[in-house]
């Protein structure tokens, strides 16, 4: 079985702080993403990356960033949390042969408060 | 661009209705269809697919019809039970100049009743 984990379920965060969201996978995927989700409007793409050094932007990039330094772990990283951040953080991964028809893996989530 | 409508819920249902969740789809070219199901507290499973037009996805007594003349991957299941009781995102694989990735509705939740 595929195993997505992500450091924390629950994370409470002042503003303006830097925030580091690591997701760990342990089946070797190539691919890599951060999503977040929130009520109303499910799940929308902040980052992903197709390989180790890699990184590409999703639909909301923006107060986010990204480390893959190893193919297992992606790192979501909040530079200067804002209140505005506060969401459910999913992370996934999938293998690379036919990126668009393979399903995507995810692990439990991060649910992250900044006050 | 592409996109995927799925109806608003709530939908309460008691144990062992018939359960219809849909789904429609905009998109270019011939992407594959996903459902996925969160249960309270927890990440999203893939729950079936379906890769080209008139496949069926059947996972743990649910199915989805990919129906290209129509748009839509509506998801059934025939007898729900209470621990179907979760949300449910449809989801097509989206290909933009960055490379693929998924794109989804915005949720069903579902509540199963005894």
């Amino acid at each position: 079985d595929v195993k997505v984990t992500q450091s924390s379920r629950y994370l409470v965060k002042r503003t303006g702080e830097k925030v580091f969201l690591e997701c760990v996978q342990d089946m070797d995927h190539e691919n890599m993403f951060w999503y977040r989700q929130d009520p109303g409007l499910g799940l929308r793409l902040i980052y992903f990356s197709y390989d180790v050094k890699m990184k590409e932007k999703g639909d909301i990039p923006e107060g986010y960033s990204v480390s893959r330094e190893k193919k297992e772990r992606f790192s979501l990283i909040l530079e200067s949390a804002s209140t505005n951040q506060t969401s459910m953080y999913l992370c996934a991964s999938s293998p690379t042969r036919d990126r668009g028809r393979v399903a995507q893996y995810f692990g439990p989530g991060t649910r992250l408060t900044v006050l | 661009g592409d996109s995927v409508t799925q109806m608003e819920g709530p939908v309460t249902l008691s144990e062992e209705a018939f359960l219809t969740i849909n789904c429609t789809y905009t998109a270019t070219g011939y992407p594959s269809l996903f459902w996925y199901v969160q249960y309270p507290g927890e990440g999203l499973q893939l729950l079936l697919k379906a890769t080209k037009a008139d496949d069926k996805g059947s996972n743990k007594g649910f199915e989805a019809t990919y129906r290209k003349e129509t748009t839509s991957f509506h998801l059934e299941k025939g007898s729900v039970q209470v621990s179907d009781s979760a949300v449910y995102f449809c989801a097509l694989s989206t290909h933009s100049n960055s490379g693929y990735a998924l794109n989804f509705g915005k949720g069903t939740s579902l509540l199963v009743t005894p």
